[in-house]
């Protein structure tokens, strides 16, 4: 079975200020990891995606992630917050494993406000 | 490119009514579909998800049913909508073997009263 745990259902930062969301995951096999973006009334957008190549992934919107195995995390960063990233944040693991057809699944999202 | 679409975008529907939500993908063949839904405080909730033609699996017990019948289509019915089904409900595509991320639609705006 895999999980996915988001420290902070709620982080606020100041605009130009560090962003830093975190996400531990759990999983039987190595995972495929995701994060995603959504504002309000609208879909999921796919920020960026570790599918076991560089461990330190670039995103869109100046965003990045590290893959670190040993602590099972997958933290997601932006060095300088703009109010455009104000919205709500998902985790997302993925596997094959037991035949689970690489399904998603997702922390419970962190919400993002940026403060001018 | 590929593109998602569903409709409709809002949908206000009373207890007992049935109910019929679509999803299209455009731009790439035999994609696996996946139906979600996202109630208030409940996280993203994986309902259905399909690798082909009439072919649905059901990760939750519900009153919901799904279908596939065109490579491209993804169909959420229900025959009698309960309370309970209130709630924003994604459609989302991946490709085949060798993909692993999924591509969301834009979203369905469900309020059962």
């Amino acid at each position: 079975a895999q999980s996915v745990t988001q420290l902070g259902s709620h982080v606020s930062v100041s605009e130009g200020a560090l962003v830093l969301l975190r996400c531990n995951y759990s999983s039987s096999v190595p995972p495929y990891l995701f994060w995603y973006v959504q504002y309000p009334n609208q879909g999921l957008q796919l920020l960026l995606k570790y599918t076991s190549a560089a461990t330190l992934v670039k995103g869109i919107n100046g965003f990045e992630a590290e893959f670190k195995k040993s602590e099972t995390s997958f933290h997601l960063t932006k060095p300088s917050a703009h109010m455009s990233d104000a919205a709500e944040y998902f985790c997302a693991v993925s596997s094959n494993s037991g035949g689970s057809n690489y399904k998603l699944t997702f922390g419970k999202g962190t919400l993002l406000t940026v403060n001018p | 490119s590929q593109t998602i679409h569903q409709w409709p975008a809002t949908l206000v529907q009373p207890v007992g009514s049935p109910l019929s939500l679509e999803c299209t993908v455009e731009g790439t063949s035999n994609p696996n579909l996946y139906w979600y839904r996202q109630a208030a405080g409940r996280g993203l909730q994986l309902l259905f998800y399909s690798v082909g033609i009439g072919q649905i699996s059901s990760e939750v017990p519900q009153n919901l049913s799904a279908s596939r019948p065109q490579d491209r289509q993804f169909i959420l019915s229900s025959k009698k909508l309960l309370l309970s089904d209130s709630g924003f409900y994604l459609c989302a595509w991946r490709r085949g073997q060798g993909s692993y991320e999924q591509y969301f639609g834009p979203g369905t705006r469900l309020t059962v009263t």
